[in-house]
């Protein structure tokens, strides 16, 4: 079963802008791991954020969590053609590293 | 960076027929693997937690005797897909953890059975 969900589904943005995705969760979590995945290949990992910590920055790209809210946002900033994706959101909700994965967000950028 | 390889990248079968697809983590060792299904446009589904030297965990709604899922040792996990139908046409994506909270995945599996 599905943690939570992702907004925007889509998004198309310009080369250059900056791009926001959500993520909500419902459960209690150890930490949040952001993932990208391009079409049809595997994931990459990008970030992970403990419970205990509110925002990460890893190059261009900045996590915030909000554990009362049970959200998360990943901004990228001065986004490229090559960060095209889909973007998820996974919870380890403890035990065994379990994942477990949110919607995602289908990102677009054009040139 | 641990690597974590999938083989095949790609298998089309017949109905009705089993297809077995291995997960193997090449430079550490895992006691716990991850077996998820995507379909297209999808998000990763968690179809089971595969623990060496023990049964399978299957989450709900997953059919354990449809997908049989063997760890045999530390650096390898198989998914069989037994008696494969047109609706088990998926993505299988495996992951393999270390000591740390992160998970590796695998460049996943697509299968089409026709």
């Amino acid at each position: 079963s599905q943690q939570g969900e992702e907004d925007p589904q889509a998004l198309s943005i310009q080369e250059g802008e900056n791009a926001t995705m959500n993520c909500s969760y419902k459960t209690s979590i150890n930490n949040l791991q952001w993932y990208r995945q391009n079409s049809g290949r595997g994931l990459v990992h990008l970030i992970l954020i403990r419970s205990n910590e509110r925002e990460k920055h890893s190059g261009r790209l900045r996590v915030t969590l909000d554990t009362s809210k049970k959200s998360s946002s990943l901004l990228i900033t001065a986004s490229r053609a090559a960060d095209t994706a889909s973007y998820f959101c996974a919870t380890d909700t403890g035990g065994y590293n379990k994942l477990i994965f949110g919607a995602g967000t289908r990102l677009a950028v054009h040139p | 960076g641990a690597v974590v390889s999938q083989h095949p990248s790609w298998v089309i079968c017949k109905s009705g027929t089993s297809v077995k697809i291995e997960c193997r983590s090449l430079d550490f060792q895992a006691t716990t693997m991850f077996w998820y299904r995507q379909f297209p446009k999808q998000s990763l589904m968690l179809m089971a937690t595969s623990n060496e030297g023990s049964k399978a965990t299957y989450e709900q709604g997953v059919e354990k005797d449809k997908f049989l899922i063997n760890h045999a040792s530390l650096t390898l996990s198989t998914l069989t897909v037994t008696s494969a139908h047109p609706e088990d046409s998926s993505f299988y994506i495996c992951s393999a953890g270390d000591k740390s909270y992160e998970q590796y995945f695998g460049p996943g599996t697509r299968l089409t059975v026709t």
